[in-house]
């Protein structure tokens, strides 16, 4: 079945510092990739996502890349700051098949300043 | 708030005791859907729906979980005697699909089985 896979589980940086978090799909009919952030006891909540049809979109701090061929993509926030720590979600969405959302295992992100 | 609502937002109840969540989606959003997330765990589907239509459901929802949209406007879901692995965090998320973009969550409904 479809599946997403997402390291590392947890990471921790210094403010300031950039942080990195990867996934892989399997379904290859997958065409869209949301990042979802989740504060404790909080609903996910979108941060950036991207299309199958471009290879990469920023939005300020925050940038995700994608690599149809290896199923892959991953999520860069740069100048970390104290506020984004969270636990961060990749998922995958195939249109016709739903359009439900299958989402990695979560990163804990934590931003020591 | 025009945002997806959830009721209740937490459930305690005991093991083998019926159960029955609420989602008020948003208003134009014609697709509806269910998840399930555990401690430490991304969200996993559970169901959805498009308008009043129960379109899928996951082998994670058993017999005893049952799921409606009357009218294409709010859901429930009910668990009927339900057992301690129950437990976990009830999310509803609701989008329209013919704009293939964000889906929106709820709070999410927290229920506890002891």
């Amino acid at each position: 079945g479809e599946n997403v896979e997402q390291h590392p589980s947890t990471l921790s940086v210094q403010e300031g510092d950039s942080a990195v978090i990867k996934c892989t799909y399997s379904d290859s009919a997958s065409n869209y990739f949301p990042w979802y952030k989740q504060e404790l006891g909080k609903r996910p909540q979108l941060i950036i996502d991207i299309r199958s049809n471009v290879g990469e979109k920023k939005d300020q701090r925050i940038a995700v890349t994608l690599n149809k061929t290896a199923k892959h993509f991953s999520l860069h926030i740069t100048e970390t700051q104290p506020e984004d720590s969270a636990v961060y979600f990749c998922a995958a969405r195939n249109y016709n098949q739903g359009g439900k959302l299958i989402f990695g295992q979560g990163t804990e992100l934590s931003v020591k300043p | 708030d025009t945002g997806v609502s959830q009721n209740p937002r937490h459930k305690i109840t005991k093991r083998g005791q019926n159960v029955t969540f609420r989602c008020d989606p948003i208003s134009e959003h014609n697709r509806l859907y269910w998840y399930r997330q555990t401690l430490g765990q991304g969200p996993e589907f559970l169901t959805y729906f498009q308008n009043e239509a129960q379109l899928e459901k996951s082998r994670l929802l058993s017999d005893r979980f049952s799921a409606e949209r009357p009218k294409g406007s709010f859901s429930t879901l009910e668990i009927q005697r339900t057992e301690q692995g129950d437990s976990a965090m009830y999310l509803c998320a609701s989008y329209d699909w013919r704009g293939g973009g964000e889906q929106f969550f709820g709070p999410g409904t927290r229920l506890t089985v002891l």
